[in-house]
């Protein structure tokens, strides 16, 4: 299986900065095909998670333009340009590239 | 409007069956892998297995294979998850979602299905 490695795994921001977070795999999420399927959730408490990101930087219908991602072959990043408040939770990436597909093990994001 | 509604919360005893379901409206949902989400207390995402409606195609994670059946029925839309026999480290919040294959991610998810395993 591959392994997913997020760090850090609690991060504390003050609302207006940015944020980062990394995710590693164990090996290289490029698939076959080209593409390379890695993305980003997001779970507030109480709350099922929501796609934010799909194949390392596109932005799920809906999601705010300060959510961004990128990396390539084994590292990727989720940044967020401004943190607000809904922005609180946790947060995952996914490998989709290879079954079974893996999460990370969740970045908790909170408010200085 | 895409929605997956999950069957409501379970509290069974150890050793008894279970079966929990998913049904899906606002979308083909024969064109799109249903996937399962294990989030034990307090703890992350673990994924657990999709199926294929169209054709029953199932693949499990080996942490789960042999522990649980997916299962689904694209008459009623339906995604089933179930066990036959549940232990006490069952005890979990399950989430279904849709997994879309061009996006490489689970998109769209139910509202969750609390299991409690308790003697």
């Amino acid at each position: 299986d591959i392994v997913m490695t997020q760090t850090p795994l609690s991060s504390p921001v003050t609302l207006g900065q940015p944020a980062s977070i990394s995710c590693r795999s164990s090996q290289s999420l490029v698939h076959s095909n080209g593409n390379s399927y890695l993305s980003w959730l997001h779970q507030r408490p109480g709350q099922p998670p929501r796609l934010l990101i799909y194949k390392i930087s596109n932005r799920f219908s809906g999601v705010p333009d300060r959510f961004s991602g990128n990396g390539a072959g084994t590292d990727f990043t989720l940044k967020i340009s401004r943190v607000e408040a809904e922005d609180v939770g946790v947060y995952y990436c996914m490998q989709a590239t290879q079954f079974p597909h893996t999460f990370g093990q969740g970045t908790k994001l909170e408010i200085k | 409007e895409v929605q997956l509604v999950q069957s409501g919360a379970e509290v069974k005893k150890p050793g008894e069956s279970l079966k929990i379901s998913c049904k899906g409206s606002g979308f083909r949902f024969t064109n799109y892998w249903i996937g399962w989400v294990r989030q034990m207390p307090g703890k992350g995402l673990e994924w657990m297995g999709v199926i294929y409606p169209d054709d029953s195609d199932t693949r499990y994670s080996p942490s789960f294979q042999g522990q649980v059946t997916i299962s689904a029925d694209k008459s009623i839309t339906t995604a089933y998850l179930q066990w036959r026999s549940l232990k006490a480290s069952d005890t979990a919040m399950y989430y279904c979602a849709t997994y879309d294959s061009l996006k490489g991610g689970f998109d769209y998810w139910g509202q969750g299905t609390l299991v409690t395993v308790s003697s």
